[in-house]
């Protein structure tokens, strides 16, 4: 069966500190793994998509990686701002094209505090 | 630019009532739809998706059917309601690996 497991399930850290969320998935075939943001009530935001010949790519303070061999991805948050407050969602797709056959995380629900 | 309206955003209904949630994309045609339900601490579940005008294809049996009557418009109905239908419904309409989300509607069954 497909799976994406996220760690920590939840994460508290202090306005300005980094932090790195964890991923790892057991989804054959493998094309590409995405991270969406989520804040609370309202629909996820794309942060980031890498193939599985792709190792790391940024989106401002956000820089995803990926480990296919191990099936595992983290997300990097530097300098963390009280909008960084939001769930992050890791999610597997099979196929390099089309929506249909992902596999969602449950999330890792991420507090700044300042 | 495509945007994707949802609406509506709250609703609070009776058990056995009937349901109509819906979506609509601006800005791009002939888009892949999506209906997904969220429940509290469980992944985005994929309900129905929809390649074109009056195709819609199932992803869970359920009490819940989809319409796509239109290219840009897709709908998500229910003729009577059940409890755990309550949760977090999001429509997206996604091309290649991109997946954009509507903001969701929030359905509470009582």
């Amino acid at each position: 069966k497909n799976q994406v497991e996220q760690s920590p399930q939840s994460l508290i850290i202090l306005e300005g500190k980094n932090c790195t969320l964890q991923c790892n998935y057991t989804v054959s075939p493998f094309s590409n793994l995405r991270w969406y943001k989520q804040d609370t009530g309202r629909g996820p935001v794309s942060l980031t998509i890498m193939t599985f010949s792709e190792n790391t790519k940024s989106n401002g303070r956000y820089t995803a990686t990926l480990d296919a061999d191990t099936k595992q991805s983290s997300l990097h948050i530097t300098a963390s701002q009280l909008s960084d407050s939001a769930s992050y969602i890791c999610v597997v797709g099979p196929y390099n094209f089309g929506n249909e056959k992902l596999t969602f995380g449950t999330g890792t629900r991420l507090t700044i505090i300042p | 630019s495509q945007t994707i309206h949802q609406w509506p955003a709250t609703l609070v209904q009776p058990v056995g009532s009937p349901l109509s949630l819906e979506c609509t994309v601006e800005g791009t045609s002939n888009p892949n739809l999506y209906w997904y339900r969220q429940a509290a601490g469980r992944g985005l579940q994929l309900l129905f998706y929809s390649v074109g005008i009056g195709q819609i294809s199932s992803e869970v049996p359920q009490n819940l059917s989809a319409s796509r009557p239109q290219d840009r418009q897709f709908i998500l109905s229910s003729k009577k309601l059940l409890l755990s239908d309550s949760g977090f419904y999001l429509c997206a309409w996604g091309g290649g690996v991109e997946l954009f989300f509507g903001e969701g509607s929030r359905l509470t069954v009582l």
